[in-house]
């Protein structure tokens, strides 16, 4: 595709609720990662995906969250048992191998996460 | 620490008028620096990356300069539009990883007619 797109564009549960959000990266991007960002804040690291293994997953906050990547392309984050503390934009991106040497990365326009 | 600091948190300006945003880090080994725009409602969209040996980039309107030696990015944006109205993100990547970024809070621009 033409960049990374992210679905739904928003989402809003109830607390205790299951909910996934899946991002499509950019065709041939072989690095994906999944951040969270809070109102006035930077994105934050939640995982990354080199291939179809999750080389890094030390930012997901709690066993609550979960992401697959199962054939090293679209991406699903899962959050099981959602609390309003959930509650932020999910940011995906993609990047051709790793950001060694200045590789660009490039994100997805974000899904709004509301938990009620 | 590996940090970012950025000043000022938030800035208005009158359109057509310059401004610059300040980035200090501690992110050791330095790798790159990167400086992102984040309209409201989506996601960063890279302006400049800068490596140990660039002192400055532009990009159009904008120009960044890195002084390695201070640990110190600035990001200089001449005859500003509204549609600069967003927020600048520093980002600054260490040597020892391939994906792990460290990322400032921004700095909320608003333009104003």
């Amino acid at each position: 595709g033409a960049g990374v797109s992210q679905t739904p564009s928003n989402k809003v549960t109830e607390k205790g609720k299951y909910v996934e959000l899946r991002c499509d990266p950019i065709s041939g991007h072989t690095a994906l990662y999944w951040y969270r960002q809070s109102l006035g804040q930077g994105p934050e690291f939640l995982i990354y995906f080199q291939g179809t293994g999750a080389a890094d997953d030390s930012g997901l906050p709690n066993d609550r969250f979960f992401a697959v990547r199962p054939e090293g392309s679209v991406s699903t984050l899962k959050i099981q048992r959602t609390e309003r503390g959930d509650s932020a934009v999910y940011l995906c991106a993609s990047s051709y191998a790793g950001l060694g040497g200045g590789n660009e990365q490039f994100f997805g326009p974000g899904t709004r996460l509301t938990v009620l | 620490k590996n940090q970012v600091e950025q000043s000022p948190q938030s800035l208005i300006i009158l359109e057509g008028k310059n401004c610059t945003l300040q980035c200090n880090y501690t992110v050791s080994p330095f790798s790159n620096l990167r400086w992102y725009k984040q309209d409201t409602g989506r996601g960063p969209v890279s302006l400049t990356i800068m490596t140990f040996s660039e002192n400055t980039k532009s990009n159009g309107r904008y120009t960044a300069t890195l002084d390695a030696d201070t640990k110190q990015s600035s990001l200089h944006i001449t005859a500003s539009q509204l549609s600069d109205s967003a927020s600048y993100i520093c980002v600054v990547s260490a040597q020892d990883s391939n994906y792990q970024l460290i990322w400032g809070a921004g700095t909320k621009l608003i333009i104003k007619p």
